[in-house]
């Protein structure tokens, strides 16, 4: 199995700064990667999807880039309501699909 | 666009099952890959299973082999996952998700609103 390990567990910023947070897999995946964002009590949102292809209508402060094993995600500037959760799934063995354990990104 | 919406929340008895449904509107069912992913609380996602399209088979985590069984009733365009001999540990929020389109099958948009699963003697 693909194992997918994110860092840093958290993160702790203000609105305004530039954050990334790193995705590495177990084993080269290519591009088969997306990031989620979740917030409490919600469903995950698509936010990227093949490590850097932008779902529709997401915010362009988000981007991601990345191939083979290792990935970011990167916010540009933080707004107030990027603070959430985020997570990285590779697809690579689809249909069998792995998440990390997921970023938790809080107010400084 | 296609929207999911699941069944509501459950209470079971250690070694009881559920049935947790989720209805597709806006595509057929046949159209989408469909997938479970569960969430306990404080936790992170936890991929169950789901559909390939190209062969027209069902995958399931090895965690869950033997104890999960996703189907679907493509008459009404709704998906079932159901687990068996629930535990404590199976106390979580399951979501469908499904990919297709130009996601397809890198990412899952959309996803239900989760149903809450709580497994309590």
């Amino acid at each position: 199995d693909i194992q997918m390990t994110q860092s840093p567990s958290s993160v702790s910023a203000s609105v305004g700064d530039r954050v990334t947070i790193t995705c590495r897999a177990s084993q080269g995946i290519s591009s088969w990667l997306a990031w989620y964002q979740q917030k409490p009590g919600k469903a995950p949102k698509l936010l990227i999807y093949a490590a850097s292809s932008l779902q529709s209508g997401v915010p362009s402060r988000f981007s991601g880039s990345g191939s083979g094993t290792d990935f970011t995600l990167t916010i540009s500037s933080l707004q107030p309501e990027d603070f959430a959760t985020y997570y990285c799934q590779q697809a690579n063995s689809f249909p069998q699909i792995t998440f990390g354990q997921g970023t938790r990104l809080e107010i400084k | 666009q296609v929207q999911l919406v699941q069944s509501g929340a459950e209470v079971k008895k250690p070694g009881a099952s559920v049935k947790v449904s989720c209805k597709v509107s806006g595509y057929t069912l046949t159209e989408l890959s469909m997938h479970w992913v569960r969430q306990a609380p404080g936790k992170g996602l936890e991929w169950m299973g789901g559909f390939d399209p190209e062969d027209g088979e069902t995958i399931y985590a090895q965690k869950f082999q033997g104890r999960v069984t996703m189907t679907e009733d493509t008459s009404t365009d709704t998906a079932y996952m159901e687990l068996s001999s629930l535990r404590s540990e199976d106390t979580a929020v399951y979501y469908c998700a499904t990919t297709w389109g130009p996601v397809f099958p890198y990412g899952f948009d959309p996803w239900g609103q989760g149903t809450l699963v709580t497994v309590s003697s």
